[in-house]
């Protein structure tokens, strides 16, 4: 069975702070996608990775895929209340035909 | 673009009602659809997967029979939730895939359905 383990999965910090969410894997991925989820709402993709090793910005958002593509993190710096909900990692496996929908991260920030 | 659209958005029905959610992609066709569950603070848990024309593909666990999927056109699918019980009460979300905006299987979520059943 294929699992994405993310952590931490509570993460409450001040605004302005940095923050680092992991996302793993015994499995290798095709890719990988990371996706933030807003209370009472669905999930809206963020960015896909795809390539080992590669590190996608998104303003002050940094996302990195692992070497061997079974590891994934999502660093946010000088983090925002918008920056405010679930954060899911999600694998593509080719072999199982499926997305792979990690624990997730609920992150809270404080103003 | 890869706008999914889900209704309705809430719902509420008596204990043993049937209960039917629309998910809909809006500007582009879907070649796969899937069904999600969630419960509160909780991750994704993936229902089943269905392609037009073709019967859904069901996670181990899921009764097919209490949870019938339609997949009528490539912008369409349906989830009904049969003879629903209290426990069945939860956050319903649908996702579709598509080719050409997809190429890594990326999903293109709709806003969910809060079902509750009393």
């Amino acid at each position: 069975t294929q699992l994405l383990e993310q952590s931490p999965q509570f993460l409450s910090i001040q605004e302005g702070e940095n923050l680092t969410v992991y996302c793993n894997s015994s499995s290798v991925f095709s890719s990988l996608q990371w996706y933030r989820q807003e209370p009472g709402e669905g999930p809206v993709l963020l960015v896909t990775v795809v390539t080992g090793g590669e590190v996608k910005k998104l303003k002050r958002l940094t996302f990195q895929f692992g070497d061997a593509r079974k590891d994934s993190s999502l660093h946010i710096t000088a983090a925002q209340p918008g920056d405010t909900g679930l954060y899911l990692c999600a694998g593509e496996s080719r072999s199982a035909s499926k997305i792979i929908f990690g624990s997730g991260t609920r992150l809270s920030i404080r103003p | 673009g890869a706008v999914v659209s889900q209704h309705p958005s809430r719902v509420i029905c008596k204990s043993g009602t049937s209960v039917k959610i629309e998910c809909r992609s809006l500007d582009f066709q879907a070649t796969t659809m899937f069904w999600y569950r969630q419960f509160p603070k909780k991750s994704l848990m993936l229902m089943a997967t269905s392609n037009e024309g073709s019967k859904a593909t069901y996670e181990q666990g899921v009764e097919k029979d209490k949870f019938l999927i339609n997949h009528a056109s490539l912008t369409l699918s349906t989830l009904t939730v049969t003879s629903a019980h209290p426990e069945d009460s939860s956050f319903y979300i649908c996702s579709a895939t598509s080719g050409l905006f997809s190429p890594h299987n990326e999903q293109f979520f709709g806003p969910g359905t809060r079902l509750t059943v009393l």
